[in-house]
């Protein structure tokens, strides 16, 4: 089957340092992307990764190991307006987006 | 400024009655895509299209029904046959590619 694992929910404090990771299982991978998406609104694109390694923008980066099945977000110099649920998904065969169900980030002052 | 735009944005349906959400789009993209998402909980695909007048279901397509006549519209009937439809629910848009989805606002359905 297809399925993505990731916390469900994250507290950090302004100025930190967080890391969401993600795991998934699928038979054909082409890539995993990022969403945030602020309670009641419409998701938006954060980051692709379509090979191994680090893709950094701005205070956001996302990391991918296929090998592992495996990737992360990491936010640096959280800001309140951080707070939001952020979403990992993974593209398979035919262009479909899977997502997870979501991490819900608390950024505490 | 191009961008998806969903109608209406709260929806309140009647047991037994279909509705139709509307979903365009002016960005030329080719894919457009339908998901419904639950308190607290990820999107699901309902159904998707990549070029017009053709259109897949995803995952829970069942008690739902689309049509891709035009490149910018891809309008959701949700039908009395969907015993559970109040949730929010997503369209999007892609070029393809790694590009990410364009989503619109969403439209919030209740049944009453």
């Amino acid at each position: 089957g297809q399925s993505l694992e990731q916390p469900s929910e994250v507290t950090a404090v302004e100025g930190a340092i967080v890391q969401i990771n993600c795991t998934y299982q699928t038979s054909g991978f082409y890539g995993l992307s990022w969403y945030q998406q602020h309670d009641g609104g419409a998701p938006t694109f954060l980051s692709y990764n379509g090979l191994d390694g680090l893709e950094e923008t701005g205070r956001f980066s996302s990391f991918l190991s296929r090998s592992d099945s495996y990737g992360y977000l990491l936010l640096q110099e959280l800001q309140m307006k951080d707070s939001a649920s952020y979403f990992c998904s993974f593209y398979n065969q035919g262009g479909k987006l899977i997502f997870g169900q979501g991490t819900e980030l608390s950024v505490k002052p | 400024d191009g961008g998806i735009t969903q109608s209406p944005k709260y929806l309140f349906r009647k047991e037994g009655q279909n509705v139709t959400l509307s979903c365009e789009q002016n960005l030329n993209h080719d894919a457009m895509y339908w998901y419904r998402q639950d308190p607290g909980q990820g999107l699901r695909l309902i159904y998707y299209s990549q070029i017009v007048n053709d259109f897949q279901k995803g995952d829970i397509a069942e008690g739902y029904s689309v049509s891709r006549e035009k490149k910018e519209s891809f309008p959701l009937t949700v039908t009395s046959a969907q015993k559970n439809p109040t949730a929010f629910y997503l369209c999007a848009s892609t070029p393809g590619g790694s590009d990410g989805y364009t989503f619109g606002s969403g439209t919030r359905l209740t049944v009453v």
